[in-house]
């Protein structure tokens, strides 16, 4: 089925670090969302954006609704041991249509 | 409030079998969406219900099939299990056009 372009597919990063990951699509969206998801767990909903180039910010994470409508950006500053787990994007063109997601962004904090 | 909630957490079947999975959605919750996830393919959209009627449906063969009933729960059915049928299946809720929320999930092993 259709998917989105979810890079990087993974990141070693260091306690402390901030971290940035992208969402890109040949299709225009009106909604983006971004999930988190721990092991033995499902999707958990992070940050929603509704409006071309709306910044929203839920604590210290980051997410961008690109102005093209065709991408997303979702960044984590100062990275701690909890943000590990893979990083979904989901774009919805309506509320009628299932969303269409990402392959995952897989964050892993080096000890 | 309760949260989405699936059961059995984790099912082991032999190829040919069928199997069926159930979700509760949280409370109010009309719509139920499942999907299925597999290692490095992200979610796959299997298909969506409203009001116990399907409202969409992906890319999936015929041998998925699904239901609603009158209280919102849902069941999935997988008949003819294969090997590739392996994955976590998730349930999601919503409430209008509110953002899906999402069960832990069922782990199905086909060997």
């Amino acid at each position: 089925g259709q998917q989105l372009n979810q890079s990087p597919q993974s990141m070693f990063i260091q306690e402390g670090e901030d971290v940035s990951m992208n969402c890109t699509s040949s299709s225009i969206f009106n909604t983006w969302l971004w999930y988190k998801q721990e092991p033995g767990e499902g999707p958990v909903l992070l940050i929603a954006l509704y409006k071309a180039g709306e910044l929203t910010s839920n604590g210290r994470l980051t997410a961008q609704f690109g102005i093209t409508r065709k991408d997303s950006f979702l960044n984590i500053s100062a990275s701690i041991p909890s943000d590990v787990g893979i990083y979904f994007c989901a774009g919805q063109k309506d509320s009628n249509y299932q969303l269409i997601w990402g392959a995952g962004t897989k964050l892993i904090i080096k000890p | 409030k309760a949260g989405v909630t699936q059961t059995p957490r984790y099912l082991i079947k032999t190829r040919g079998q069928q199997v069926t999975l159930s979700c509760s959605p949280i409370s109010g919750h009309r719509s139920v969406s499942w999907y299925q996830q597999t290692p490095g393919q992200g979610l796959q959209f299997l298909f969506e219900y409203f009001s116990e009627t399907q409202r969409n449906k992906g890319n999936f063969p015929g041998r998925f099939s699904g239901r609603q009933f009158s209280n919102s729960r849902s069941e999935m059915n997988v008949s003819t299990l294969e090997l590739g049928d392996s994955a976590l299946y998730l349930c999601a809720s919503r409430v209008g056009e509110d953002t899906q929320y999402f069960g832990p999930g069922t782990r199905l092993t086909v060997l």
